[in-house]
């Protein structure tokens, strides 16, 4: 049971550069996410998806597109990198406790470099 | 000089002693919270749950409080050791979807 997979784990882009994040889960979980962290910043959201072709901005979404044709997959896009866009990004996916959102499944990251 | 924001708040303990990490949650509708672990170079990971009808929770050697009152959770964990030094954060369900976490404390173990 592979849970939650990132690719890649590592990239260096140059800024203006674009790229794309894929995130494939095998729990069959409804709802996925998308997080940068930063030092010192915690976890930030920045989109995430509760369901199948349904897609929602977080705290974070500005200079990223996300997209979730497949249930099991979603995609972060950048279009352009920026410096500022230089951070880890971690991946997760959660079922529904009915009134709310479960536990939080996380890849192991993606270190993202804009040069 | 550096920005206090790029600072964890730290813990340091010996090995043996027992731990308690605090976390003061912000939205009084939140109705679960997840404490989570996360070591160097790894993506977080679960270690207990509460919900809002529960003041205590226990688990092996962890056990999670909850004073709704002034909106405080806190990770006890007991005989602490070397292995359970990481950045743990605290995480609440104020969405419907999502959750929001806070900003983290790190735990150094001495042996």
């Amino acid at each position: 049971n592979a849970g939650v997979t990132q690719t890649p784990k590592f990239r260096v882009l140059k800024t203006g550069q674009s790229m794309t994040l894929l995130c494939a889960q095998d729990m069959n979980h409804e709802y996925m996410y998308w997080y940068r962290q930063d030092p010192g910043m915690g976890l930030r959201l920045i989109h995430y998806s509760v369901g199948e072709g349904t897609t929602a901005k977080g705290e974070v979404p500005d200079g990223y597109n996300v997209s979730r044709l497949k249930k099991q997959n979603f995609l972060l896009g950048l279009e352009s990198a920026a410096p500022s866009q230089t951070s880890v990004y971690f991946c997760a996916s959660s079922y529904s406790r009915g009134t709310g959102t479960g536990e939080l499944f996380f890849g192991e990251g993606s270190r993202l470099t804009v040069l | 000089g550096e920005s206090v924001g790029l600072h964890l708040p730290t813990l340091s303990v010996q090995e043996g002693d027992n731990s308690i990490i605090n976390c003061a949650y912000s939205n009084s509708a939140s109705d679960y919270f997840i404490w989570y672990k996360q070591e160097s170079g790894k993506g977080p990971q679960f270690i207990i749950d509460i919900r809002s009808n529960m003041d205590k929770r226990q688990g092996q050697r962890v056990t999670v409080l909850l004073n709704k009152t002034v909106k405080h959770l806190s990770l006890q964990i007991a005989a602490t050791q070397p292995g359970d030094s990481a950045v743990y954060f605290c995480a609440e369900n104020s969405g419907y979807s999502t959750l929001t976490f806070g900003k983290g404390t790190m735990l150094l173990v001495s042996p």
